[in-house]
This record gives structure tokens, sequence and C-alpha cells, in this order.
């Protein structure tokens, strides 16, 4: 098993631009998270998903789009990056959402 | 939401005991007290979680005070790859986690 696997691993983006995160999960989790994590801070959710077909917000949603394709997979899409945006991106998934979450391994962004 | 306090580092020799503090005087009765580490670039790594007994498993116990106001983990050897963040997050029902700042630990060659 894979567990939570994310691409891409970095990523560098001018003002402006657009790009999707990209996160799938093996695991046959329900649930589903995108969480953000700035220099020295914890992590922030940004949207999560509790099951296929449906989306959340978190606590910082703006900026942000996401789509829940299928069980598997939970997209994360910046239509107008920022320098605010610059971040490390973490996808997470667990089977319910009373259950323990499973984190990747992280997408480094930077917005220029 | 309820929060947690924890000190923002703590160092420990290796091969000995560590004992993480976490204080939630504010903890409602369906709160659940999780605990999740982060290693050094890496994404948080869940640990232990428990309600009101305290809790064993093959990473570490967690010791819950009476009145469910602190608890404490606890990693019975520290070695150098439990140098890592440590999150005590509280947990009640379908809310999603909250993470603070954590405590850093540091080991000690």
């Amino acid at each position: 098993n894979a567990g939570v696997t994310q691409t891409p691993k970095f990523q560098v983006l001018k003002t402006g631009q657009s790009m999707t995160l990209q996160c799938a999960q093996d695991m046959n989790h329900n649930s589903m998270y995108w969480y953000r994590q700035d220099p020295g801070m914890g992590l922030r959710l940004i949207y999560y998903s509790a099951s296929e077909g449906t989306t959340d917000k978190g606590e910082v949603p703006n900026g942000y789009n996401v789509s829940r394709l299928n069980k598997r997979e939970f997209s994360l899409r910046l239509e107008s990056a920022a320098p605010s945006q610059t971040s490390v991106y973490f996808c997470a998934s667990s089977f319910g959402r009373n259950y323990e979450q499973y984190f990747g391994p992280g997408t480094r962004l930077t917005v220029t | 939401d309820a929060k947690t306090t924890q000190p923002n580092s703590m160092e420990s020799n290796e091969e000995e005991p560590v004992h993480l503090p976490c204080n939630h005087s504010t903890i409602s009765g369906t709160d659940y007290i999780h605990w999740y580490r982060q290693l050094p670039s890496q994404g948080p790594e869940y640990v232990i979680h428990g309600l009101t007994s305290n809790v064993n498993n093959r990473m570490a116990s967690l010791a819950i005070a009476e009145d469910r106001k602190s608890s404490t983990l606890i990693l019975h050897r520290a070695t150098l790859r439990d140098a890592a963040v440590y999150y005590c997050i509280l947990k009640s029902g379908n809310t999603p986690l909250v993470f603070g700042k954590g405590t850093r630990l540091s080991v000690i060659a």
C-alpha cells in the first residue's frame, strides 16, 4: 500500500498562475482533507470531503477550490496564485471523520 | 473550539522516558484527546487517542487525568527518531482536527 500520495512534491508559480495539487489514497478511506502549513505554524484545514460527492470548507478556504473526483482522489486547485499561498500543502485521509487521519508527504509550493 | 496548551519545546536524553504534557481545562464530555507527531519534512503521523481511560499502543501511552483537564503522552524510551513536533488535539464527533503549534521534542544522544 502506498497510503496517501501527493503530486507534485515541489512547485514554483508566478502570481496569477493556476495549478492543481493532486492527492490519492489507496486505503479505501471515505474522508479526505487538505491542509496548509506555514513556516513555524501548525496545520490549518482548507477543505475536506467527508465522503465521495461532498466537500466542505475548513478554516482557510479562500482562494482554493476542491474536487472529490472519486473515492480515491481529492484535488486542490489554486485559480490565481498569490504570494500568501506560499506554503506546504498536506493531503490526508481517514476511514471516517471520527477516525485517525493518515497524511501524505506534502507539496511545497512557492508563489513569486 | 476547546483549546489545548503545550510547552513550546522539550528536551530528552536518548533511551530515557519522555512525558509530554497537555492542558485542556475547557474540554467537553464528548472531546477525545488525540496526539499526532510531525517528523522533520514529513506529514503528521497519528500517535494515539483516548477519552477517559489511559491508553497504550506500540508507539506510546496516553495518561489522562481523572478530571480530564490534562493529559500526558509518554514515550517509554526516546530514540533519535522520536525527535518531532507533537500535537495534542481535542476532537469531538465530526469536527475536524485543529492543530496548534505543538511541542518540539529534541532527543539528545
